[in-house]
Order: C-alpha cells, then sequence, then structure tokens
C-alpha cells in the first residue's frame, strides 16, 4: 500500500525567499507524480505533473523533482510571494497502477509580505 | 489539453435531502472515474471506483447506499449523497486517467464543496 507523507505540515516564511516542500513515498514503484495546490473553500489546482522518466520538471517559479528510488520529491518554489500561500499537495499512484492515487497530508505555506 | 469538469463546485442542502455532483470529461473517454473525499484537516482519500457500464467499487468504510455512483456514459460519472447529514459535509473532487497517450495522466475535476445544514 503506497503511503504518502509530506513534510513539514506548515511553513510561513517572508516574502522573496526560496522555499522546498518535500513529498516521501513507500513503494517506488510509480509512473508520475503530480503536485497540486489548493486555496481555502477551493478545488484543486494542477500545478506539474513529473513522470517517472523525468527527473525534474519546472514551470515558471516552481520546479518539482523526482527520485524514484528514494521514494521522493521536491517541490521548489522561488522567489516567493503572499499569492503562494495555499496548502500544497502530492499525489502519487497506488503500488501496481497509475490510476488511483494517494495524496499526501499537504503542507500549508504562509507567505508573509 | 484533456480536461474534467466537475459540477457543482459549491452545493448547500438540507439535512435529509440528496445531492449529486457530476463529473465529466469533457475532451476524451473515461471508462474509468474515481471519486475522492477530503475529511476536516486530513488529506483526500479515495471513495470509490466508478465503472462505465457496471457497478462501482467502493472503498472499505464507504457506505455505497449512501454514496451512489452511476457511470452512464463514458464521459459523464455522478456521484449521489442521499439522505445527506452533516457530517457528509466536504469538498469532493473526481479524478479520469488520460490513458498512454496522455503519458499516464490522471485529470482531476476542480472538486465540490458541499454544505449540509
Amino acid at each position: 500500500k503506497q503511503e504518502v507523507t509530506q513534510i513539514p505540515a506548515a511553513l510561513s516564511v517572508p516574502e522573496g525567499e526560496n522555499l522546498v516542500l518535500n513529498c516521501s513515498f513507500t513503494d517506488s514503484a510509480i509512473y508520475n507524480l503530480q503536485w497540486f495546490r489548493q486555496d481555502p473553500g477551493k478545488g484543486l489546482t494542477s500545478l506539474l505533473l513529473i513522470q517517472s522518466s523525468q527527473r525534474e520538471q519546472t514551470s515558471g517559479r516552481l520546479n518539482a523533482s523526482l527520485d524514484k528510488s528514494s521514494g521522493r520529491s521536491t517541490l521548489y518554489i522561488a522567489a516567493s510571494q503572499p499569492g503562494d500561500s495555499a496548502t500544497y499537495l502530492c499525489a502519487v499512484p497506488n503500488s501496481g497502477g497509475y490510476q488511483k492515487v494517494t495524496f499526501g497530508t499537504g503542507t500549508k505555506l504562509q507567505v508573509i509580505p | 489539453g484533456a480536461v474534467v469538469s466537475q459540477h457543482p463546485s459549491r452545493v448547500i442542502c438540507k439535512s435529509g435531502t440528496s445531492v449529486k455532483i457530476e463529473c465529466r470529461s469533457l475532451d476524451f473517454q473515461a471508462t474509468t472515474m474515481f471519486w475522492y473525499r477530503q475529511f476536516p484537516k486530513q488529506s483526500l482519500m479515495l471513495m470509490a471506483t466508478s465503472n462505465e457500464g457496471s457497478k462501482a467499487t467502493y472503498e472499505q468504510g464507504v457506505e455505497k447506499d449512501k454514496f451512489l455512483i452511476n457511470h452512464a456514459s463514458l464521459t459523464l460519472s455522478t456521484l449521489t449523497v442521499t439522505s445527506a447529514h452533516p457530517e457528509d459535509s466536504s469538498f469532493y473532487i473526481c479524478s479520469a486517467p488520460g490513458g498512454p497517450l496522455s503519458g499516464n495522466t490522471i485529470y482531476f475535476g476542480e472538486g465540490s464543496w458541499l454544505t449540509v445544514v
């Protein structure tokens, strides 16, 4: 059974700082991994999808890395802004397939102006 | 690109009534869709697998008679919360796999916030 852990659970940083969010998973036989953000009371917004064959994926100030062998992914946010404040979730396919995912518990990020 | 649309995004219903949430794959067919639920201060948990033309498969602990799932076509799955109670208030989200041509991408709907009063 896939288990997904995100550290830290909460993070508060001043505006402009670079930061790293961590996602660990137990079953490394995955097809891909997705990062999402969830704003309070809102839905999920897909940020990055990184395939198992990739080591990195970038979108604007966001960079996601994937190390399957160690069961880790990181989401790097450069030059953080107050608008980045949200909960960030990683979603990892369950063992044996890619269709069902297990979500991490999330990292709640607050960027202070 | 492929999009999964979920409706409504927000709904308030009275206790004891039923509410339906729709999940549509807009430009691709999905024989299988998935429904997740988010409990307060917890992450999203898989509720059930919706199978086109057959019965849904429910995860352990999910009441199938309370959460009715219908996958009547290759582009539409519906989740009906029957006889809703305040404890059913939650965030519900669906997903649909895009298949090998999409790089095995899983597409998620925007989610639906249900409040039962």
